[in-house]
């Protein structure tokens, strides 16, 4: 089956710091990607949908310059928290498309970060 | 607006019990329809999906799902509860308005007791 890899799976930062985490498709291309929020015991919210080659399109609520996101190739999606504050902890999920629109999404296992 | 609601916040249910974890949802269009399990600090992983066809759909690990559109109702189904079902569950709709995007629901913890 497809295959999305989070890295790094758990990572510690200082606040005010930054943060980059990387989603890939491993062995499918994926025109679309998406990058979810998850606090503890709750559901998953999406931030925003990255197309290859094209701006991010954010949900409302989201500060677009807070978390950049990047979608250079069609196995690759970077999501970058910039200034990181305490309130930035959580588990982040990304997720890609196929090509083939199917409806399906295949996930990540997830990046833990924690702001100090 | 396109929304999943899942009306029990968590569930317990014996060992060897049946189970069934309730799912509607609100889509003005055929929706895509999926059941995701998350065990603590994983990730999802899909047990089954409704695109269209046969309402009674059948998934990993023994579980099932029946897609009554009468009732926008996805509920998720297994005859039979192992302890290691023990998990976060999530209900979600496949939407097409405004781009793909899959909308979850709040999730249902369940409890297995032995």
């Amino acid at each position: 089956g497809a295959v999305v890899s989070q890295h790094p799976s758990r990572v510690i930062c200082k606040s005010g710091t930054s943060v980059k985490i990387e989603c890939r498709s491993l062995d499918f291309q994926a025109t679309t990607m998406f990058w979810y929020r998850q606090f503890p015991k709750q559901s998953l919210m999406l931030m925003a949908t990255s197309n290859e080659g094209s701006k991010a399109t954010y949900e409302q609520g989201v500060e677009k310059d807070k978390f950049l996101i990047n979608h250079a190739s069609l196995t690759l999606s970077t999501l970058t928290v910039t200034s990181a504050h305490p309130e930035d902890s959580s588990f982040y999920i990304c997720s890609a498309r196929d090509q083939n629109w199917g409806g399906e999404q295949y996930f990540g296992p997830g990046t833990r970060l924690t702001v100090t | 607006a396109q929304s999943v609601t899942q009306p029990d916040i968590h569930i317990t249910v014996s060992e060897g019990a049946s189970l069934e974890l309730r799912c509607n949802y609100s889509y003005g269009a055929t929706p895509y329809l999926f059941w995701y399990v998350q065990s603590p600090g994983q990730g999802l992983q899909l047990l089954l999906k409704y695109f269209s066809g046969d309402t009674l759909v059948q998934g990993i690990k023994g579980f099932e799902a029946e897609f009554k559109r009468s009732q926008s109702s996805f509920n998720l189904r297994k005859p039979s509860v192992h302890w290691s079902d023990a998990a976060e569950y999530f209900c979600a709709v496949g939407t097409r308005t405004g781009g793909f995007k899959t909308i979850f629901g709040a999730g249902t913890r369940l409890f297995v007791k032995a």
